[in-house]
């Protein structure tokens, strides 16, 4: 079983639409949470960072993080086509220098 | 602010010639420095890090090596390249000044091995 499990996808949504994206991990000592997105031929941009669980928003995007389920959650509201990248999760444990990433999301709005 | 420079940005190397991709960061002192390479569908793929000038951690026992001659300043090298060391090869830095801050990329280097 991989550390962190993220849906390669892709997913297709309507333009408008609110996006829902996933991972799922399986050490519990993981206490640092990141969200990056990433356009073709690229490096992945920093979208949203947050500590232990709870939420986090940033204009149209929302972070959430429930530590009990292992899971957390990056919501888009009001997708544009320009949010079509793919969007990698990324965790660490206190105390390590190692970030876990997922395999990302590819993600496509259309028009 | 900070930033972080990589080039080349594109490279084709024939197989068996030395390799050399160089990364450096703008705007902070001491930052944790990282390697990694990604895969279509494989993720990122820790290669190395350093938390220090000439202190390097490898995380894949590989044909590749990397060194840190300067604080801000990290450098990916091969001797002799194989067809496996293809791929998208990315930099990468985080503060040290508190534990768990985010990583920085950046634009990263798609090297082709003919």
């Amino acid at each position: 079983q991989k550390e962190v499990e993220q849906d390669p996808g892709p997913l297709s949504v309507p333009e408008g639409a609110i996006v829902s994206l996933n991972c799922t991990y399986s050490n519990s000592a993981f206490q640092y949470f990141m969200w990056y997105r990433q356009y073709s031929r690229k490096g992945p941009e920093l979208l949203m960072y947050t500590y232990s669980s709870g939420n986090k928003e940033d204009g149209r995007f929302t972070a959430q993080v429930d530590k009990s389920s292992k899971y957390i959650s990056l919501f888009i509201r009001d997708s544009q086509p320009s949010d079509s990248a793919t969007y990698l999760c990324a965790m660490m444990a206190s105390g390590t220098y190692k970030y876990i990433f997922g395999t990302g999301t590819r993600l496509k709005v259309l028009a | 602010s900070q930033t972080i420079h990589q080039w080349p940005a594109t490279l084709v190397q024939p197989v068996g010639s030395p390799l050399s991709l160089e990364c450096t960061v703008e705007g902070t002192s001491n930052p944790n420095l990282y390697w990694y390479r990604q895969a279509a569908g494989r993720g990122l793929q820790l290669l190395f890090y350093s938390v220090g000038i000439g202190q390097i951690s490898s995380e894949v026992p590989q044909n590749l090596s990397a060194s840190r001659p300067q604080d801000r300043q990290f450098i990916l090298s091969s001797k002799k390249l194989l067809l496996s060391d293809s791929g998208f090869y990315l930099c990468a830095w985080s503060s040290q000044n508190r534990g768990g801050q985010p990583q920085h990329f950046g634009d990263g280097t798609r090297l082709s091995i003919l």
